[in-house]
């Protein structure tokens, strides 16, 4: 079975800081990968994702996401912090085999940016 | 297109009243999806459609939830005798069916059962 885990349920950065948001999966074959972002009672709006080819891939708002075979992993980043960019962050994958349906989200991360 | 749309955003019932939420997805998107998520959780899978047909329910859809999309439209999910355990927001998602698309989520309903 798929399982997704992110590391920190909580990140604290300084406003123009690096974000760093990690988050591993577990799957007998690659699956599909996700980040979704959730402000404050609003639904959850994709950031980006890897589905095949290159394996960095860029989303909106200047995040990008590297997919690590040999790691299991498919971390979030974005060079310097902004204060809009406090929010939940979820990881989430989908089964290739399926043909996508049925995506498992992380239990999610909450970014702090202090000013 | 709107987006995903649900209806309401907020509903607060009675314990052993039943609830009904609506969720219209973007008119291009065939598969159509309810998720639920508890504060401070991941949105958990509780069933999909592809068009009309229901193709997979969660086991966290106990025998008193219900989901319906007549003619692969909008979708229904019902909640027969809630328990405060049902608490949450209830999230719809749709997508286009195929490989790895992401799901464009609507802004939830949000549950409580007094």
């Amino acid at each position: 079975a798929q399982s997704v885990t992110q590391l920190g349920s909580h990140v604290s950065v300084s406003e123009g800081a690096l974000v760093l948001l990690r988050c591993n999966y577990s799957s007998s074959v690659p699956p599909y990968l996700f980040w979704y972002v959730q402000y404050p009672n609003q639904g959850l709006q994709l950031l980006l994702k890897y589905t095949t080819g290159a394996t960095l891939v860029k989303g909106i708002n200047g995040f990008e996401a590297e997919f690590k075979k040999s790691e299991t992993s498919f971390h979030l980043t974005k060079p310097s912090a902004h204060m809009s960019d406090a929010a939940e962050y979820f990881c989430a994958v989908s089964d290739r085999a399926t043909g996508g349906f049925k995506t498992i989200f992380g239990a999610g991360t909450r970014l702090f940016v202090k000013a | 297109d709107t987006g995903v749309s649900q209806d309401p955003r907020h509903k607060i019932t009675k314990r052993g009243q039943n609830v009904t939420f609506r969720c219209d997805p973007i008119s291009e998107h065939n598969r159509l999806y309810w998720y639920r998520q508890t504060l401070g959780q991941g949105p958990e899978f509780l069933t999909y459609f592809q068009n009309e047909a229901q193709l997979e329910k969660s086991r966290l859809l106990s025998d008193r939830f219900s989901a319906e999309r007549p003619k692969g439209s909008f979708s229904t999910l019902e909640i027969q005798r809630t328990e405060q355990g049902d608490s949450a927001m209830y999230l719809c998602a749709s997508s286009f069916a195929g490989d790895g698309y992401g799901y464009t989520f609507g802004s939830g309903t949000r549950l409580t059962v007094v």
